[in-house]
């Protein structure tokens, strides 16, 4: 079954970029989209962006100048890379996956902390 | 797009929760369950359809202006946070609720 696991640094000053990353196993991510969400401890969710396995992305206009997405030849690894982190980026950081012409998101990985 | 859920609900157990999702014209409602520390989980998809592993206990219907959540015979376990979410079609991206707490007394 595919599993997702984000990897990143917990801890991080204001200015500085964030990079995590989302490894996925258990199954090919042909036809499935990557999507990162975060969830502050007011505990909304908010949708970053998301990634094709082909490397189309779409970003949340609201982040869209500081986020990048990208996936590595295998497709097994996708990336969020955040700049300019601010105390505000503070969340607990989900990737998720999309199959193509759905719009539900299962599974999830477990999540990662990162701190402004 | 904007969905609107109840803060909490508080159900006794053996008793039957229901969760509300309000919206306009909304369709393919999707619901998550996020307990303490976990990530969030599908339970529902496409308003009324469980994933392999969701207990019956588990269902859903939708008006089109409000889709429900309903859990009949509440355990302790149940006990969790449970988002709804849709697509918007024109933005092309997700859009959840704010979320709904489930206290089981």
């Amino acid at each position: 079954q595919v599993q997702l696991q984000e990897s990143g640094p917990g801890l991080l000053r204001p200015s500085e970029t964030l990079s995590l990353t989302c490894d996925v196993s258990g199954a090919s991510m042909r036809l499935y989209y990557l999507t990162w969400f975060r969830q502050s401890p007011g505990r909304e969710l908010q949708w970053i962006g998301y990634i094709y396995f082909s490397g189309y992305n779409k970003y949340n206009a609201s982040l869209k100048s500081r986020v990048s997405m990208s996936v590595d030849s295998s497709q097994t690894k996708f990336s969020l890379r955040l700049t300019s982190l601010t105390v505000a980026d503070t969340a607990v950081y989900y990737c998720a996956r999309r199959r193509l012409g759905e719009s539900k998101f299962d599974p999830w990985g477990r999540g990662t902390l990162v701190t402004v | 797009f904007v969905l609107s859920q109840p803060p909490s609900v508080s159900v006794a157990p053996g008793r039957t929760a229901r969760i509300t999702c309000g919206g306009s014209d909304i369709e393919n409602v999707h619901w998550y369950r996020q307990g303490p520390g976990q990530a969030p989980l599908l339970v529902l998809y496409d308003d009324i359809h469980r994933p392999s592993g969701i207990p019956e206990r588990f269902s859903g219907s939708n008006s089109g202006n409000a889709a429900t959540l309903t859990i009949a015979t509440v355990e302790a376990g149940d006990e969790a946070d449970y988002y709804c979410q849709v697509w918007d079609p024109k933005n092309d991206h997700p859009v959840f609720g704010g979320g709904t707490k489930l206290t089981v007394l």
